[in-house]
C-alpha cells in the first residue's frame, strides 16, 4: 500500500461527457503528479501540482484540466470525453525524497 | 526531449533462470533513473532510484545498475511471484520539467515453475 488513494476505482460513461477523478496524496507529500496509461502510449505525464499551485504540464488536453486543494488533494477533470480517453489514470505524490508513489488508478472506459 | 527505451519487450524466463533487463535513456541531464514494478491493473510500486553512473542497488534478488546511458535492471533465481512488468523512468534535472517521469514501455517479465 503506497498511502495514495484514488476513487473511484471503475469509471464507465459516454462520449461527451464529463468526469472527475480524485485523489488522497501521502500523508505530508505536498507534491501531486496525474500520469494517463494506456496500452499504445504507456504511461504519459499529465500535470504536476506542489503545495497547491500548478507547476508543470506534459501533454494534457484542453479538455483536461486539475487542481489541488488546502487539504491537498487533486482532483483531475475530463469533459468532452472521447472513446480515446479511455485509460488508467494514476495520481503520485512526492514528498522530499523526490520518490514518486503511485496510487491504484481509475480505471476510466468511454462508451 | 527525454527518451527512454526498454528491451525485450518480454520475457519468459524459467524458476530460477537469472536474467537482465535493459533501459536505454537520452535526457539532456539526468536527476535521477527510476524502475518500478506494475502488477495488471494496478499502480506502479516504486522499487529504486539511481543517480549517477556506477551506483548499484539492491533488493531480494533485484540489483540495479546505471551508466551514463543505461541501467540494467539484474533478476538472480527468479521465482513465479516476480512475474509483473517493469517499468523503468527518467527525471530530468533541469528548466520546466521539475518532477515528471518520463517512462519507457516496459519489460513483461513472466516467470514459469
Amino acid at each position: 500500500d503506497s498511502g495514495v488513494t484514488q476513487t473511484p476505482k471503475h469509471l464507465i460513461t459516454a462520449t461527451g461527457q464529463r468526469v472527475t477523478l480524485r485523489c488522497s496524496p501521502r500523508s505530508g507529500d505536498l507534491s501531486v503528479y496525474w500520469y494517463q496509461q494506456s496500452l499504445d502510449q504507456g504511461l504519459q505525464f499529465l500535470i504536476q501540482y506542489y503545495n497547491g499551485e500548478e507547476r508543470a504540464k506534459g501533454n494534457i488536453l484542453e479538455r483536461f484540466s486539475a487542481q489541488q486543494f488546502p487539504d491537498l488533494h487533486s482532483e483531475l477533470n475530463l469533459s468532452s470525453l472521447e472513446l480515446g480517453d479511455s485509460a488508467l489514470y494514476f495520481c503520485a505524490s512526492e514528498g522530499t525524497s523526490d520518490t514518486q508513489y503511485f496510487g491504484p488508478g481509475t480505471r476510466l472506459t468511454v462508451l | 526531449e527525454d527518451q527512454v527505451t526498454q528491451s525485450p519487450e518480454a520475457l519468459r524466463l524459467q524458476e530460477g533462470e537469472s536474467s537482465s533487463l535493459n533501459c536505454s535513456y537520452t535526457v539532456s541531464g539526468l536527476r535521477g533513473l527510476f524502475w518500478y514494478r506494475q502488477d495488471p491493473g494496478k499502480g506502479p510500486e516504486f522499487l529504486f532510484t539511481l543517480y549517477s553512473a556506477g551506483e548499484e542497488k539492491e533488493k531480494e534478488r533485484l540489483k540495479a545498475t546505471l551508466t551514463k546511458k543505461e541501467s540494467f535492471l539484474h533478476i538472480t533465481a527468479p521465482k513465479p511471484e516476480d512475474s509483473a512488468t517493469y517499468l523503468c523512468a527518467v527525471q530530468n534535472a533541469g528548466g520546466t520539467s521539475y518532477g515528471k517521469l518520463t517512462f519507457g514501455q516496459g519489460t513483461i517479465l513472466t516467470v514459469h515453475p
